[in-house]
């Protein structure tokens, strides 16, 4: 059964600061994994999506990288902003299906 | 844009009592989900369904049942509702498959007594 981790639970940081998101999953056959952001009392948004045959995505300040084979993904944030705390959370689909499993989330507090 | 819209936002049941949480999306999505958020444990997918007319069991689905009404809407059903139900309940909903981008409504924080 696939299990997804995300360490650490929480981190806070000064702004401005470049920082990295870390998720572990331990059966590498992945199709592909997405992380999110969840605000507080929100839904998730999804921010990036990497295939298994990628091995990063980017959008503006945010990159995600891939390695399959070590079983782990890292969400890098350029320059943070206050406006980027939030809980991220990584998800693992396993066989181009319908399930995908979550990891726990990482709450990330950037301070002014 | 809506996206995907549920309702309500907050309920608080008594254990016994029956309540259907309604999902609504825009985007005409054909794959929609629902799944539970509970702390230590993360997401999990209660329900899901691929297509207008198809719904399958996902990883908890014990004590609840779903109907896919149309295209667009996907209601979540507790006949009984019982005190291990309270969670935060989120409706998803993709083009075609999970492995697609996601995406989820703001959520049902239910509460039972």
């Amino acid at each position: 059964k696939q299990e997804v981790t995300q360490i650490p639970a929480a981190l806070s940081v000064p702004e401005g600061e470049n920082l990295v998101l870390n998720c572990s999953f331990t059966d590498s056959a992945i199709y592909n994994l997405q992380w999110f952001r969840q605000d507080p009392g929100k839904g998730l948004t999804s921010l990036l999506l990497i295939q298994s045959s990628q091995r990063e995505q980017t959008s503006g300040r945010l990159n995600a990288s891939l390695d399959k084979s070590s079983g782990r993904s890292t969400l890098y944030i350029a320059a943070s902003q206050p406006g980027d705390s939030a809980t991220y959370l990584c998800a693992v689909n396993n066989n181009a299906g319908n399930m995908l499993t979550f990891g726990g989330g990482t709450r990330l507090m950037v301070k002014p | 844009n809506a996206g995907v819209t549920q309702t309500p936002k907050f309920q608080v049941l008594k254990t016994g009592q029956s309540m259907t949480l309604q999902c609504a999306q825009d985007m005409n999505h054909n794959s929609m989900y629902w799944y539970r958020q509970d702390p230590g444990m993360g997401l999990r997918l209660i329900y899901y369904s691929a297509s207008e007319g198809t719904t399958d069991k996902g990883e908890v689905p014990n004590g609840y049942n779903v109907s896919r009404l149309n295209k667009r809407e996907f209601s979540l059903r507790l006949e009984s509702a019982a005190p291990s139900q309270t969670s935060v309940y989120f409706c998803a909903s993709s083009l075609d498959r999970a492995y697609e981008k996601l995406f989820f409504g703001s959520g049902t924080q239910l509460s039972v007594l």
